[in-house]
């Protein structure tokens, strides 16, 4: 198995650019989660969706975010208009069970650089 | 209440000595305790996971030790060796269908040689 894959794996971009930060979870995985590290703030939830419905988006920091996930194997993270304060690094994680007492698999992240 | 607090946020140890991390949760609803490791341009990766039903589960060097009175659960890397040089994630959970884990602030340990 692969793992879980984004990409892309590094992105450099100037304030006000929109980036999209791509996911393809493990197959058969039935949830999917993005995370946001950074050293002030540690592993942030942003959000996570069940079977492709997105359960709980509190995480999102603002409308700036927005996620989809069309279909079981690809979710997408965009921010529209990029700020400097958004650098840090992305995770997907992704993980198949019927409770919570089962493994998420991370991805190796997205080191996104907003000059 | 859904915070799991982690400490201590950095950590030195010298090569075969026991390196502790502690965290503390207040949500008597989780039932689902894991600790992640997370090794420089990685994503972070599940080390060792406890339920509360028992108090200690080992696995080779590693101890999680839970204490559900006192809503507290640490790790214990015994013989630490400077490979086990990583940042520490511990997290909680509720029982539910989406997995959803409650992460702490991470600890980073250097073990020297």
């Amino acid at each position: 198995d692969a793992g879980v894959i984004q990409s892309p794996r590094h992105e450099v971009t100037e304030m006000g650019q929109e980036v999209t930060l791509r996911c393809k979870p493990i197959s058969g995985h039935n949830s999917l989660f993005w995370y946001r590290q950074t050293m002030m703030r540690g592993l942030e939830l942003l959000i996570y969706f069940n079977n492709n419905v997105p359960i709980d988006d509190s995480g999102m920091p603002e409308d700036r975010f927005s996620a989809k996930m069309p279909n079981a194997s690809f979710s997408t993270l965009k921010i529209q208009p990029s700020e400097p304060r958004d650098s840090a690094v992305y995770f997907c994680a992704s993980l198949y069970g019927a409770g919570a007492a089962n493994e998420q698999f991370f991805g190796p992240g997205t080191r996104l650089t907003v000059l | 209440q859904q915070q799991v607090k982690q400490s201590p946020q950095s950590l030195i140890v010298q090569k075969g000595g026991i390196s502790i991390i502690n965290c503390a949760y207040e949500n008597t609803a989780f039932d689902y305790f894991p600790w992640y490791q997370q090794f420089p341009g990685k994503g972070p990766a599940l080390l060792i996971a406890i339920r509360p039903d028992v108090s200690e589960k080992k696995e080779g060097r590693f101890t999680i030790s839970f204490n559900k009175s006192a809503k507290q659960f640490s790790l214990h890397i015994m013989d630490s060796q400077p490979g086990d040089s990583a940042t520490y994630f511990c997290a909680a959970s509720r029982p539910s269908n989406t997995g959803k884990l409650i992460f702490g602030q991470g600890t980073t340990l250097q073990v020297k040689p």
